[in-house]
């Protein structure tokens, strides 16, 4: 089945204790991104990936990392987190662009930082 | 710039019709539109990219105007599995990024 998966799917965690959640699709799209979605604001660009190798920041990339060495992953990483950065995540696929294909969005990462 | 929806929320009983609009100030790009159930991730709708451009079926359509600056998200007879929380997804030239609007919360009741 293609799809994209989000690990793990609820994690509460304190003030400054690194973390990481893992993104994986099965579909060999190139491009990938990551959105936090905070209530009224919707979902806002953390950071996004053309291919392997290539990533850019989004609207929000303060505060976190992400890398791309295969196609099929894009971890994102938290390497102080802190109570602001309690959201909800999604990571998200598409076949080329992003902006001019469909979007393939994760289950969702509910993050809660003490 | 984060495209503005309008409205923020809307009820509507089985039947009747809504529409939804996504406004920038800038020439987009694209528009994307999704639907995000409560609990859920967001579904891929439509994606309009020229302007002037119409898209969808009889029960849900979009369009993009000619100015590519506002698209409108057409819901005709609206079923109780319409309810949800839509969002319009901008994409600009020069980049790609995909900036999101706030959502539109859609409550249909029977």
């Amino acid at each position: 089945e293609a799809q994209v998966t989000q690990n793990p799917r609820y994690l509460i965690t304190v003030t400054g204790k690194k973390l990481t959640v893992t993104c994986s699709q099965n579909m060999n799209h190139e491009y990938m991104s990551w959105y936090r979605q905070d209530p009224g604001l919707g979902l806002r660009q953390i950071y996004y990936s053309m291919n392997v190798e290539v990533t850019d920041k989004g609207d929000v990339p303060e505060g976190y990392k992400v890398s791309r060495k295969e196609k099929r992953n894009f971890p994102l990483i938290l390497e102080s987190p802190s109570p602001n950065q309690t959201s909800l995540y999604f990571c998200a696929s598409s076949p080329r662009t992003g902006y001019t294909d469909t979007q393939y969005f994760g289950p969702g990462t509910r993050l809660t930082v003490l | 710039q984060q495209p503005v929806q309008s409205p923020q929320a809307v009820i509507l009983r089985e039947g009747e019709d809504a529409v939804i609009n996504c406004s920038s100030s800038k020439a987009l790009y694209s528009v994307h539109w999704y639907r995000q159930k409560h609990g859920e991730a967001p579904v891929f709708l439509m994606i309009l990219l020229k302007g002037g451009e119409q898209k969808g079926h009889e029960k849900i359509s979009a369009s993009f105007n000619e100015k590519k600056q506002q698209s409108s998200l057409y819901l005709t007879a609206s079923q109780l599995s319409y309810s949800g929380t839509y969002f319009c997804g901008t994409g600009n030239t020069g980049g790609f990024k995909t900036i999101f609007g706030a959502g539109t919360r859609l409550f249909v009741k029977a």
